[in-house]
């Protein structure tokens, strides 16, 4: 069975300081591609990053960056000296079951909400 | 360049009701997918389209249909609303099917059935 598990179900932390969001995934696909989704206060979601599962190199991009380790099937998020503007819902998704035409559908954990301090 | 557009942002329903909730794209994506958000469950996946006038099921169709007429507009119609369809629903689309195309979201559907 295909799962996403974020354990940390809330994270409040004070401005400046770094956090990291976790995510492990289950899956028997030896394919697969890993998302970081980002819901702030009003309510869209953002894509941030997506990853694939040939490709275990850490990702910068800022103050966020991602490490994705295959052995311990986990793909987590960091945000180096956080800000207010960062607190939202963070989930994390994995690409599923193929669907008719070999489309797929996300499988979502639950997310993290992260609320920073000033 | 909006994206995904949803309409309505708000909707209060009555037991029994029924309701059209409207996704437009202007990416010109083959793909839509209709997801809706419940608390501590991340979001499930409702219904799907693979192209103009194609639809499928995904892991939560019961009391909800879509339609696709148009590349563009995914809808997705509740005959007769229940309290349980209280939900925040997102709509998404891809350019491909591939499994690397991220999706991109609309900005959601607040929807309360009293």
């Amino acid at each position: 069975a295909q799962k996403v598990t974020q354990a940390q179900t809330e994270i409040s932390v004070v401005e400046k300081e770094d956090v990291t969001l976790d995510c492990v995934y289950e899956t028997r696909d030896t394919t697969y591609y890993l998302f970081w989704y980002k819901q702030p206060p009003s309510g869209e979601l953002v894509f941030l990053i997506r990853r694939n599962s040939f490709d275990e190199q850490n990702e910068i991009s800022g103050r966020y960056s991602w490490n994705f380790q295959k052995s311990t099937s986990s793909f987590n998020f960091t945000i180096t000296a956080s800000q207010v503007v960062d607190s939202a819902v963070y989930f994390c998704a994995l690409s599923g079951v193929p669907l008719m035409d070999s489309s797929y559908k996300l499988i979502f954990g639950s997310g993290t909400r992260l609320l920073v301090r000033p | 360049n909006a994206g995904v557009t949803q309409t309505p942002k708000f909707r209060v329903l009555k037991t029994g009701q029924s309701m059209t909730l409207l996704c437009a794209q202007d990416m010109n994506h083959e793909y839509m997918y209709w997801y809706r958000q419940d608390p501590g469950m991340g979001l499930r996946l409702i219904h799907y389209s693979v192209g103009e006038g194609t639809t499928a099921k995904g892991e939560v169709p019961d009391g909800y249909n879509v339609s696709r007429l148009k590349k563009q507009n995914f809808l997705l119609g509740l005959e007769s609303a229940a309290p349980s369809q209280t939900s925040v629903y997102f709509c998404a689309s891809s350019y491909s099917r591939l499994v690397g195309y991220e999706q991109y979201f609309g900005p959601g559907t607040r929807l309360t059935v009293t």
